[in-house]
């Protein structure tokens, strides 16, 4: 069946660093590909998403580009704030919306003033 | 409100009891689903609904879990006998229809078996 690794955590960086958050899936066809972002105390919200091969998400600051040859969908920012510090998800999902997303298992950020 | 809402926020039952765990949707949303979360894992889907009917009810793990909708609007997951292994965080979460990429979660459910 489908599914998605992210690498494992957790990350701690400093203020200013860049950041990358590695993610790759197996599926078949062309799945949709999202990160949701898990403040404390918060609910899971979509970060970004792309739909296709080599469109790119952004929001926030934050950057991840569809890639189909190496099946990844990695998460980078050029410039991390201590406010980024998180639970950081990359999911997938076949259908055309996201009624059944397939998540990996999440990646705890930490940045540090 | 204007999120997802969830209750109750937490619970802890004893193996072997019955529990339901309610979910307001957004208002308007016609979408709504179900996900577990245990400890150092990512979400697992487990049941969406469009309207008041369960559109995909593949993931719920066995005949123990039921989820109902009957007006559309709010949702009840039910737990029959608990298990220790049913301890996770449940989250809903609602779209304005099954079409639409963005679904917004709740804050979820932690339920404790002991």
């Amino acid at each position: 069946g489908d599914s998605v690794t992210q690498m494992e955590g957790p990350v701690t960086l400093s203020e200013e660093a860049f950041l990358t958050i590695n993610c790759t899936y197996t599926a078949t066809g062309y799945p949709s590909l999202f990160w949701y972002v898990q403040y404390p105390g918060e609910g899971l919200q979509l970060l970004l998403k792309a739909t296709k091969a080599d469109d790119k998400g952004s929001n926030k600051g934050f950057e991840a580009t569809y890639r189909k040859e190496t099946t990844s969908f990695h998460l980078e920012k050029g410039s991390v704030q201590v406010s980024d510090s998180a639970v950081y998800f990359c999911a997938l999902s076949q259908s055309l919306g996201a009624q059944k997303l397939v998540f990996g298992q999440g990646t705890r950020l930490t940045i540090n003033p | 409100g204007a999120g997802v809402s969830q209750t109750p926020s937490n619970k802890v039952t004893e193996k072997g009891k019955y529990v339901e765990l309610r979910c307001d949707p957004i208002s308007g949303h016609t979408a709504l689903y179900w996900y577990r979360q245990s400890l150092g894992q990512g979400p697992e889907f487990l049941i969406y609904f469009q309207g008041t009917g369960a559109a995909d009810d593949s993931g719920l793990p066995n005949d123990r879990f039921f989820a109902v909708r009957p007006e559309g609007s709010v949702s009840t997951l039910k737990i029959q006998r608990t298990e220790r292994g049913d301890s996770a965080v449940y989250l809903c979460a609602s779209s304005f229809s099954l079409d639409g990429n963005t679904i917004y979660f709740g804050e979820g459910s932690w339920l404790t078996v002991v």
